[in-house]
């Protein structure tokens, strides 16, 4: 079966800071993948999604990248955190027109 | 583009039934699905409808109208354990690889 590992489960970052958190997915080649960003009491946001090595389409313009250096491996990058990047970062990839998400990053900069 | 409406928050009573209504605006329609979040967790799915009619799945079901461009969600036999956010999210035949989410209702149970 298919599992999704994400981490850190938990990030605290000063202003400025770079920021790296990744996904890997398991039991499954060439999955479609994303990442998601969820602000507190909100919905979910596309931030990007890959549909393969070095494939991105970014949803959002801002200070994150994203980056797909294997099958089945999703990157999402920061060089500086701003204070609005707060919030529940969550990866996932798709069954079709379903998402199964990763545990998510709670990510917190002060 | 795509747009989807689902209220904000809906209190019921444990052993009680709730519906949870979702309106969406999108060309190209694919289909209609629902999660589950609770406090400081992952979303997981619930439940998917591509045709019109209901789909159930133990305690919950979920209803498509694609005419109507609406659909539902119906727990039945409310457990306190329920609460937690929904979110539907609507899938496009043009924009394949992508979903868009609503903004989630938050349900409350009471004892």
């Amino acid at each position: 079966s298919q599992t999704i590992h994400q981490w850190p489960a938990t990030l605290v970052q000063p202003v400025g800071s770079p920021l790296s958190l990744e996904c890997t997915v398991e039991g499954t080649s060439n999955p479609n993948l994303y990442w998601y960003r969820q602000a507190a009491g909100r919905g979910l946001q596309l931030l990007f999604y890959s549909v393969g090595i070095g494939q991105i389409s970014s949803e959002v313009p801002q200070n994150l990248s994203a980056s797909r250096p294997q099958d089945r491996q999703f990157i999402l990058s920061s060089k500086k955190l701003l204070l609005s990047d707060s919030g529940f970062y969550l990866c996932a990839w798709s069954g079709g027109a379903l998402r199964y998400f990763g545990a998510g990053t709670r990510l917190s900069v002060l | 583009g795509q747009s989807l409406e689902q209220p904000s928050e809906v209190t019921a009573v444990e052993g009680a039934i709730v519906q949870i209504n979702c309106t969406y605006q999108t060309s190209g329609f694919y289909g209609l699905s629902w999660y589950q979040q609770h406090d400081g967790g992952a979303p997981t799915f619930l439940s998917y409808n591509g045709l019109d009619g209901l789909e159930e799945t133990g305690r919950f079901s979920s209803f498509l109208s694609r005419s109507d461009s609406y659909g539902y969600l119906l727990l039945q036999e409310l457990q306190m354990k329920d609460s937690a956010s929904y979110f539907c999210a609507v899938s496009a035949y043009s924009s394949a690889s992508k979903i868009i989410f609503g903004s989630g209702t938050r349900l409350s149970i009471r004892p």
